[in-house]
């Protein structure tokens, strides 16, 4: 069963704003991920962070992590049109990767 | 290789035929999963293969659902008297199996149509 609820779904920005987009889960876990998907095809894995961590930096990529709410946030810092993509949050239980996606993301940044 | 592979990129097929669905997962990654992307169903886990172990199946959504790997490296996902409802992007992927420090590397996927 699908356990990452991404909220909002679908955000349009312009470039060089910030996009922040939000993931819920609802068991324990060992760690979150998130990845981005460009046109429908093969996911690209953007950020782990594990459940003994706050927040995680890598890039103009920014995620947090709190497990007494279960929820996780990506931000996306000066956002770039080539960022438009859909963004899926991602829980691993046991940190095995056997993940359980969420419904996922559709950012869509305005040159 | 550099990436995953995933072969055929696109698959059509009429209902009731078998398929094979083929995944040459990053040299060295023990590690092996097959998911499926649909659009009622997003994005589901199928079976996941670690080394030697027995594979985790418990995903696959009917017994006309089967895969193997062989030789710990390449995976064929098999489904037998295709339906329409298999209609979907079926995604492989790899990692290096150490406890929760990396992410999955996707194929590109093979989109699926049972006609």
């Amino acid at each position: 069963s699908q356990q990452g609820e991404e909220d909002p779904q679908a955000l349009s920005i312009q470039e060089g704003e910030n996009a922040t987009m939000n993931c819920s889960y609802k068991t324990s876990i060992n760690n979150l991920q998130w990845y981005r998907q460009n046109s429908g095809r093969g996911l690209v894995h953007l950020i782990l962070i594990r459940s003994n961590e706050r927040e995680k930096h890598s890039g103009r990529l920014r995620v947090t992590l709190d497990t007494s709410k279960k929820s996780s946030s990506l931000l996306i810092t000066a956002s770039r049109a080539a960022d438009t993509a859909s963004y899926f949050c991602a829980t691993d239980p046991y940190g095995n990767n056997r993940l359980a996606f969420g419904k996922g993301n559709q950012v869509v940044v305005i040159p | 290789g550099a990436g995953v592979s995933q072969s055929p990129s696109n698959k059509v097929t009429e209902k009731g035929k078998d398929v094979e669905l083929r995944c040459d997962p990053i040299s060295g990654h023990t590690a092996l999963y097959w998911y499926r992307q649909s659009l009622g169903q997003g994005l589901e886990f199928l079976i996941y293969f670690q080394g030697n172990s027995a594979p985790d199946k418990s995903g696959l959504p009917s017994d006309r659902f089967s895969a193997e790997r062989t030789g710990g490296s390449v995976s064929t996902l098999t489904i037998q008297r295709t339906q329409q409802e298999d209609s979907a992007v079926y995604l492989c992927a790899s990692s290096l199996a150490i406890r929760g420090i990396h992410g999955l590397f996707f194929g590109s996927g093979t989109q699926l149509s049972v006609l």
